[in-house]
């Protein structure tokens, strides 16, 4: 069990382009979830993911994100023609179906700065 | 709305020293599940320690318990015998058990530690 990754940690980019954003969740779990931490708040729900299917999604996704997550193994989230408001952390979950709480683990984040 | 209340934005406490973190929460439904997650600076969020609403018994882990009182919908923290290593940001959540997958988060309290 190696944990949730993120990649990249780190990303600084000019208004108006498009980024895009890993995630790889623990090897058995099969749920798979984006949130969005602004500074001073708590995560925000944006997206969830039962294997490759999308199931739920936040209006705080606007149409300028898109996630996948197309083998039902990784995911995506892509943000187009970024904009100041877009700079946050974005984490990354996972869960497992097999357990009984369906608790959450949390990868270490992608800390976006749009300029 | 479903909304989670954290009203300490920042506590101290002495090593060794015992702290309570408060939380309440707004639902209307009766079956859910509630978390406290530890983010340490920098770091990724962590859990604590998790607690089914409909168990009456309050959950532990170690130096960590809650005072689940279901009535007043309120969850809050215990930390015994505090260490220098829980200082961190602490998140209370809870997700309802029907309908959806996602956490509602409170915006946090940060805990300092004092040598």
């Amino acid at each position: 069990d190696t944990g949730v990754s993120q990649d990249p940690r780190h990303k600084i980019t000019k208004r108006g382009q498009n980024v895009t954003f890993r995630c790889d969740p623990i090897s058995e779990h099969n749920r798979l979830y984006w949130y969005r931490q602004t500074l001073g708040q708590g995560p925000e729900f944006l997206t969830y993911f039962q294997n490759e299917a999308q199931l739920e999604k936040s209006r705080l996704l606007s149409d300028r994100f898109s996630a996948e997550r197309p083998k039902g193994s990784f995911s995506t989230l892509e943000i187009q023609r970024t904009e100041q408001g877009d700079s946050a952390m974005y984490l990354c979950a996972s869960s497992s179906d097999l357990t009984f709480t369906d608790t959450q683990y949390f990868g270490p984040g992608t800390r976006l700065t749009v300029l | 709305a479903q909304t989670v209340t954290q009203s300490q934005p920042e506590m101290s406490v002495q090593e060794a020293e015992t702290v309570t973190l408060s939380c309440t929460y707004d639902t209307s439904e009766s079956d859910y599940y509630l978390f406290w997650y530890k983010q340490p600076p920098s770091r990724q969020m962590i859990l604590v320690i998790r607690q089914e609403a409909y168990k009456q018994q309050n959950a532990t882990e170690n130096r960590f318990s809650v005072n689940f009182q279901k009535a007043a919908k309120s969850f809050s923290l215990k930390i015994s015998d505090s260490q220098l290593g829980d200082a961190a940001m602490y998140f209370c959540a809870f997700r309802i058990t029907s309908g959806t997958y996602k956490y509602i988060f409170g915006t946090g309290t940060r805990l300092k530690v004092l040598a």
